[in-house]
């Protein structure tokens, strides 16, 4: 099992629609998960940070994170073109090593 | 402020050759990671560094080696180049010795083994 499972997609949502990214990990002692955007021939930046259960909301991006569950996701409204890229789940390990997804490529269709 | 700059940007090897390439990090921040990125593999951790010393590694050959200086400046050196090196070799920076602290990401030095 890897340590951190992202489906690789592409996902593909119309303009306006919830796009929904999840990531489930292995590491029960993870302590801060992330997600990272990045834009084809960009590097990654950060959108989100997420270190407690329930839900973070930042603008147009929810961040829900189950511990119990082990999986973190990203919602997405009102979804644009512009958010068509790949979205990195990212996470601290117990160790404090980052263990990195291989990434969700989203596609928003106008 | 300026922004985490790598360099060079794109270069062109053959295989048995050796490359270095340089990070300079966001001015105060001690703390300086490297990635390999392909297309097959995804984003992986190569090492960090805070203050000069190596905090953790990750699961590449011996012929990946890094350091970083004291002005936190850090370089990487890949020697006896394959063709699989070939990649995005991307470097972040953060200011907290936490490695829960953001990433803040270069450019990138796309490297190109022949």
């Amino acid at each position: 099992q890897k340590e951190v499972e992202q489906n690789s997609g592409p996902l593909s949502v119309p303009e306006g629609a919830i796009a929904s990214l999840n990531c489930t990990y292995s590491d029960r002692g993870s302590q801060s998960f992330f997600w990272y955007r990045q834009y084809s021939g960009k590097s990654p930046e950060l959108i989100m940070s997420i270190y407690s259960n329930g839900d973070k909301e930042d603008g147009r991006f929810t961040a829900q994170l189950n511990k119990a569950s082990q999986y973190v996701s990203l919602l997405i409204r009102d979804s644009q073109p512009s958010d068509s890229a790949t979205y990195l789940c990212i996470l601290s390990g117990n160790t404090g090593k980052l263990i990195f997804g291989q990434g969700t490529t989203l596609q928003v269709k106008p | 402020k300026a922004g985490v700059t790598q360099t060079p940007r794109y270069l062109i090897k053959t295989r048995g050759q050796q490359v270095t390439l340089s990070c300079s990090p966001i001015s105060g921040h001690r703390s300086v990671s490297w990635y390999q990125q392909t297309p097959g593999q995804g984003l992986q951790f190569l090492f960090e560094y805070f203050s000069e010393t190596q905090r953790n590694k990750g699961n590449f050959p011996g012929r990946f080696s890094g350091r970083q200086f004291s002005n936190s400046r850090s370089e990487m050196n890949v020697s006896t180049l394959e063709l699989g090196d070939s990649a995005l070799y991307l470097c972040a920076s953060s200011f907290s010795r936490d490695v829960g602290g953001e990433l803040f990401f270069g450019e990138g030095s796309r490297l190109t083994v022949l």
